[in-house]
C-alpha cells in the first residue's frame, strides 16, 4: 500500500540548522504537511505545501519538494531547543484530501 | 493556530465497556476527522465527517465505531464493547471548508484511551 517514511532521529546542536527528511510513495499526493508534537501534546500544524510548488518558506521553517523523486524535507534554521520535538511529515491525495497519511515521525533532539 | 479541544485528556475503561470521546473543533470548520495512534505507531486515519455524514472512513473503522455531531459543535467518537486494542491516543482534526487555497488540518490535543 501507499507508504511514508521518515528517519527516526536525529540530533542536532543549538544555533545549527536541522533537516528532517521524508518520502512517500504515493504519486497522487498532492499536499504535503509538516506537524511538531511535543512531548504529551497534540499535533501542531506548522506548514504544507501543494504538490505544484518546490518551496515553501516560513520564517525560520523552509520546505522542499522534490515530486519526481517524492521527497520532502523541512529545515529548520537556526535550531533552538524549543524545537526539540517529534515532526510528522503527512500526505493528502486530491480526492480525499483530508485523510492524511502520516510517516512515522522524526524524533529531533536539540544540545546545547 | 486555532484551537481544536478535546476530552477527556484521558479515559481508562474496561474491556466491553462504551466509551465516547469528545470533540469541539474551530467553529467555522466545517471537515472533521478522528485519527488514532497505538504507541509506538503511525498516526492512522479513522473517518471523515461531512455535512452530518460520514464522507470516507478506514478499514479500522468497523461497526464498533460510530460518529455523530450532536448539537452542532461536539463532535463524538463512540466505540461500543471496546477491546484492549483500541487502546490508544484518538486524535481530532477540523478543517475549514475549501475556499482559496486553505487546506489547514488542524489537531487536537488527543485522548489517551487505556483499555483494561
Amino acid at each position: 500500500g501507499e507508504d511514508v517514511e521518515q528517519s527516526l532521529f536525529l540530533s542536532v546542536r543549538e544555533g545549527d540548522s536541522s533537516v528532517i527528511n521524508c518520502t512517500y510513495t504515493d504519486s497522487s499526493s498532492t499536499y504535503l504537511y509538516w506537524y511538531k508534537q511535543e512531548p504529551g501534546a497534540g499535533l501542531q500544524l506548522l506548514t504544507y505545501i501543494f504538490s505544484n510548488m518546490d518551496m515553501k518558506q516560513d520564517q525560520r521553517l523552509t520546505v522542499l519538494l522534490n515530486k519526481k523523486d517524492k521527497h520532502l524535507s523541512l529545515r529548520i534554521a537556526d535550531t533552538q531547543t524549543g524545537d526539540s520535538a517529534i515532526y510528522f511529515c503527512a500526505s493528502g491525495v486530491t480526492d480525499s484530501w483530508g485523510k492524511l497519511q502520516f510517516g512515522a515521525g522524526t524524533q529531533v533532539v536539540v544540545t546545547p | 493556530e486555532p484551537e481544536v479541544t478535546q476530552t477527556p485528556s484521558h479515559q481508562v475503561t474496561q474491556m466491553g465497556q462504551e466509551v465516547i470521546l469528545r470533540c469541539v473543533p474551530i467553529s467555522n470548520h466545517l471537515y472533521f476527522y478522528w485519527y488514532r495512534q497505538i504507541l509506538g505507531q503511525k498516526v492512522e486515519f479513522l473517518v471523515s465527517f461531512y455535512n452530518n455524514e460520514i464522507s470516507e472512513k478506514s478499514e479500522i473503522f468497523d461497526d464498533q465505531f460510530s460518529v455523530e455531531r450532536p448539537d452542532g459543535s461536539n463532535f463524538t467518537l463512540k466505540i461500543r464493547s471496546t477491546k484492549l486494542e483500541d487502546s490508544a491516543m484518538y486524535f481530532c482534526a477540523a478543517h475549514p471548508a475549501e475556499t482559496g487555497d486553505n487546506y489547514e488540518q488542524y489537531f487536537g490535543p488527543g485522548t489517551r484511551l487505556t483499555v483494561t
